[in-house]
């Protein structure tokens, strides 16, 4: 069965300084990888997403997640977090012609301290 | 576009009442998906729709939960008893199912329901 795992469930971080965030899935055939994030009361917004091709893919708000297969990771990164970036980050794992189901990590609590 | 609505945005009731939750999805988007957010349990699917069919619900929780999808602009998700245990972040979301881009959900906003 496919899973994924987010291993931080809190980071704290420094406004300005750099941030990435782990996203590891377990799953046998060629995913299809997302970043979502979820602000306070909100639902959940897509940062980006991976399907094939270029491995490291641009999101919104100066994110970019990188997949490494060997690794079956998808990290998100940002170099520089703003103080708007609090918030909490879901990964998210989809089979490649299958059905339409997406697989949500625990998600990561981002904290950013002034 | 107005996105994803969902109606109530926050319901609280007491235990042994029916509750519906509605949505409604972005227009030209052909399936819907039904949530439920914890803190124990995080995001878990619940069921989701094509076409206004129900495809998988595997994860709805016991029979008290059912969901429907009369046409392509609106579903209900009802609970019927409702129990403290129901408590959560209830969200809906939305895609066009087509091509690769289909796995690109919209949510809601959801809807904080309160289960006393």
């Amino acid at each position: 069965a496919q899973s994924v795992t987010q291993p931080d469930i809190h980071i704290t971080v420094s406004e300005g300084a750099s941030l990435e965030l782990r996203c590891n899935y377990s799953y046998g055939a060629t995913p299809y990888l997302f970043w979502y994030v979820q602000s306070p009361g909100q639902g959940l917004q897509l940062l980006l997403k991976y399907f094939s091709g270029d491995t490291l893919v641009q999101g919104i708000k100066g994110f970019e997640a990188e997949f490494k297969r060997s690794q079956s990771s998808f990290n998100l990164r940002k170099p520089s977090v703003h103080w708007s970036d609090a918030a909490e980050y879901f990964c998210a794992v989809g089979e490649q012609g299958g059905s339409e189901k997406l697989v949500f990590g625990k998600g990561t609590k981002l904290t950013v301290n002034p | 576009d107005a996105g994803v609505i969902q109606s109530p945005r926050h319901e609280v009731t007491e235990m042994g009442q029916e509750v519906t939750l509605r949505c409604k999805p972005i227009s030209g988007h052909n399936s819907l998906f039904w949530y439920r957010q914890t803190m124990m349990r995080g995001l878990e699917l619940l069921i989701y729709f094509n076409n206004n069919v129900p495809i998988d619900d595997s994860g709805m929780p016991e029979d008290r939960f059912s969901a429907k999808m009369p046409n392509a602009s609106f579903s209900t998700l009802k609970i019927q008893p409702s129990e403290p245990r129901d408590s959560a972040v209830y969200f809906c979301a939305s895609s066009l199912r087509g091509d690769r881009s289909s796995y690109e959900q919209y949510f809601g906003p959801g809807t904080r329901l309160t289960v006393t």
